[in-house]
């Protein structure tokens, strides 16, 4: 069965710092993983996905995300934080075309970024 | 274009009481779903939907009905509401269902069963 995990519910980093948000997953084949960002009261916005290729993925926002096959992670990454930033982080994981779970995309827990000034 | 757009934005239910929630979306898209978010719970699939007059069964069904009728819109019904049904509810979709498609998400519903 697929899988993904959050081990950290939140994150306190200082602003202009760097931040990383952690995520493992487990799923059978190449995944295709997923980070979405939610403001509150507000859905889910797309962050950035990786499907296959180059191990680091560039998102929105100055965001990115580095696929890690041999540790089954794909954390969430930024050089320099901002406030604007804090917001809950949620990563996903599908498993790929013709496996049956291929139609379900599962999510993690999330985790709450905050980023004081 | 607006994109996922769900009514109402809040409600408040009692135990027993039955009501429907609206999903529409306006990017042509064929595949539609209905998540729960719980603390500490991530976002759970209710049901889904991979084409107008279709829907599927997800991770957490029982209590939930939906229906697609137009391939626009998409409606979750809960027929006798419990107060485990208390969760923030939100509906995406994706063009299709390919493994890297992006689903775009509504701004929720905030339901409340007392």
């Amino acid at each position: 069965a697929q899988s993904v995990a959050q081990p950290e519910d939140q994150v306190n980093v200082a602003e202009g710092n760097p931040l990383t948000v952690k995520c493992t997953y487990s799923v059978s084949g190449n995944p295709y993983l997923f980070w979405y960002v939610q403001y509150p009261n507000r859905g889910l916005q797309f962050l950035l996905k990786y499907i296959t290729g180059d191990n680091l993925v560039k998102g929105s926002y100055g965001f990115e995300a580095e696929f890690n096959k041999s540790q089954t992670s794909f954390h969430l990454k930024k050089p320099s934080a901002l406030v604007s930033d804090s917001a809950l982080y949620f990563c996903a994981v599908r498993a790929p075309a013709g496996y049956s779970s291929a139609s379900k995309i599962i999510f993690g827990s999330g985790t709450r970024l905050s980023i004081r000034p | 274009n607006a994109g996922v757009t769900q009514t109402p934005k809040f409600r408040v239910l009692k135990t027993g009481q039955s009501m429907t929630l609206l999903c529409a979306q306006d990017m042509n898209h064929e595949y539609m779903y209905w998540y729960r978010q719980d603390p500490g719970m991530g976002l759970r699939l209710i049901h889904y939907s991979v084409g107008e007059g279709t829907t599927a069964k997800g991770e957490v069904p029982d209590g939930y009905n939906v229906s697609r009728l137009k391939k626009q819109n998409f409606l979750l019904g809960l027929e006798s509401a419990a107060p485990s049904q208390t969760s923030v509810y939100f509906c995406a979709s994706s063009l299709v269902n390919r493994g890297s498609d992006t689903q775009y998400f509504g701004p929720g519903t905030r339901l409340t069963v007392l």
